[in-house]
């Protein structure tokens, strides 16, 4: 069972609007949730953190918002730019065992159209 | 800067072939994770180890074993490689709580 969803696998958006990536997540431990860039042929790069105490955290043209309540988190792109065509991951992070580990969902494809 | 390194970019293996994915990390940190990636489903967490000849399984460990010796190195084993392990993999260390991945290794095994 997924305990971090993403439930749309792509995403279509024109260049200069607003780009929005939605996560879902059921575990109510999860106190640190980040979002994740990548792409092809690379290893994911982290492009922005919010904890569990915050419902929002901007940095430049990212925002992520978190809804503890209905356990949801979202990370807004604005203005979008074609380079910033790539998939998202959305992670989630409490501890487990001797580790703090991080869940990840599926990834949303982004694409920024010229 | 930062740095995680897998030793190889693309790698192709036949059926039953012991495999070994090599990871190391310049930052000091304790935790380091091996993650494999494919469509629809997303990193799922193979193995990770907190500390030195430490280690514990992630969601999917079966048909992998995994070393560390030394703290900058872990190393991922498919004993004997199935082409259902053929997938995207990436190592990541961490201190803290945001993760840093190496490039990722193209696993094709025939």
């Amino acid at each position: 069972d997924q305990q971090v969803k993403q439930n749309s696998p792509s995403l279509s958006v024109q260049e200069g609007r607003i780009s929005i990536l939605n996560c879902d997540y059921t575990n109510s431990m999860f106190d640190y949730f980040l979002w994740y860039k990548k792409y092809p042929a690379e290893g994911p790069t982290f492009l922005i953190s919010i904890s569990s105490i915050k419902d929002k955290n901007e940095d430049g043209r990212f925002t992520v918002f978190l809804n503890k309540s209905a356990k949801h988190l979202s990370l807004h792109i604005v203005p979008s730019q074609p380079g910033d065509s790539a998939v998202y991951f959305c992670a989630a992070s409490t501890y487990s065992g001797s580790a703090r580990q991080l869940t990840f969902g599926s990834g949303t494809q982004l694409t920024v159209l010229p | 800067d930062v740095k995680v390194t897998q030793s190889s970019r693309y790698l192709v293996k036949r059926t039953g072939e012991k495999v070994f994915l090599e990871c190391v990390q310049d930052m000091d940190h304790e935790n380091m994770f091996w993650y494999r990636q494919d469509p629809g489903l997303g990193l799922r967490l193979i193995y990770f180890s907190y500390d030195v000849k430490m280690k514990e399984k992630g969601d999917i460990p079966e048909g992998y074993s995994v070393s560390r010796e030394k703290k900058e190195r872990f190393s991922l084993i498919l004993e004997s490689a199935s082409t259902n392990q053929t997938s995207m993999y990436l190592c990541a260390s961490r201190s803290g709580t945001e993760a840093f991945f190496g490039q990722g290794t193209r696993l094709t095994v025939v």
